[in-house]
């Protein structure tokens, strides 16, 4: 089955450091998407990336579809406390409206800010 | 604006018990929902996935089953529960044409 490589698995970095973290695939894949989950809570949609080589800007994140379409990457500039969490990356292959959509998950890189 | 809502919170349940979770959504019309479980706090694991109304795809062989009585509405059920039941259960909604699930607040089973 399809599988998506999402490193590093934490970080500990301090407040105003710049993160970066990125998922790979052996598959091609026409979405991605960067999520957000804060202990306890379902996961929030942060960036979606529809284009090989787009590159989006949410704030202080920015995520890059990369060009082979078979992997991502998200940066986060200027990290503040509220930025902890789990950043999971998602892969989709296809839309079709008669299979609906269905993502692949990475295992999601752990983000500990320390002030 | 669209919501969606999951019950209950959190369930602690022995093993060989039954298990019955609901989802449901608001402001939007035949949504693609989903059911994913996520074991201790990381890799979410689709389960199920349903395109209508009595629709339901499985993602993978187990001990749950789920339901899709109403537009709505989704239900995840076990006869039994196991112990590796236990997890986090989330339920999400998109619409058809594009990709962009959004997520409950899910469901922390303990099986014991």
């Amino acid at each position: 089955g399809q599988q998506l490589n999402q490193s590093p698995q934490s970080m500990f970095i301090q407040e105003g450091e710049d993160v970066s973290m990125n998922c790979t695939s052996s598959s091609i894949f026409n979405t991605w998407l960067w999520y957000k989950q804060d202990p306890g809570e379902g996961p929030v949609l942060l960036i979606a990336l529809y284009k090989a080589g787009e590159l989006t800007s949410n704030g202080r994140l920015t995520a890059q579809f990369g060009i082979t379409r078979k992997d991502s990457f998200l940066n986060i500039s200027a990290s503040i406390p509220s930025d902890v969490g789990i950043y999971f990356c998602a892969g989709q292959r296809g839309v079709r409206e008669t299979s609906g959509s269905r993502l692949t998950f990475g295992e999601g890189t752990q983000l500990t800010v320390n002030p | 604006s669209q919501t969606i809502h999951q019950w209950p919170a959190t369930l602690v349940q022995p093993v060989g018990s039954p298990l019955s979770l609901e989802c449901t959504v608001e402001g939007t019309s035949n949504p693609n929902l989903y059911w994913y479980r996520q074991a201790a706090g990381r890799g979410l694991q689709l389960l199920f996935y349903s395109v209508g109304i009595g629709q339901i795809s499985s993602e993978v062989p187990q001990n749950l089953s789920a339901s899709r009585p109403q537009d709505r509405q989704f239900i995840l059920s076990s006869k039994k529960l196991l112990l590796s039941d236990s997890g986090f259960y989330l339920c999400a909604w998109s619409v058809s044409l594009r990709v962009r699930p959004f997520f409950g607040p899910g469901t922390r089973l303990t099986v014991l």
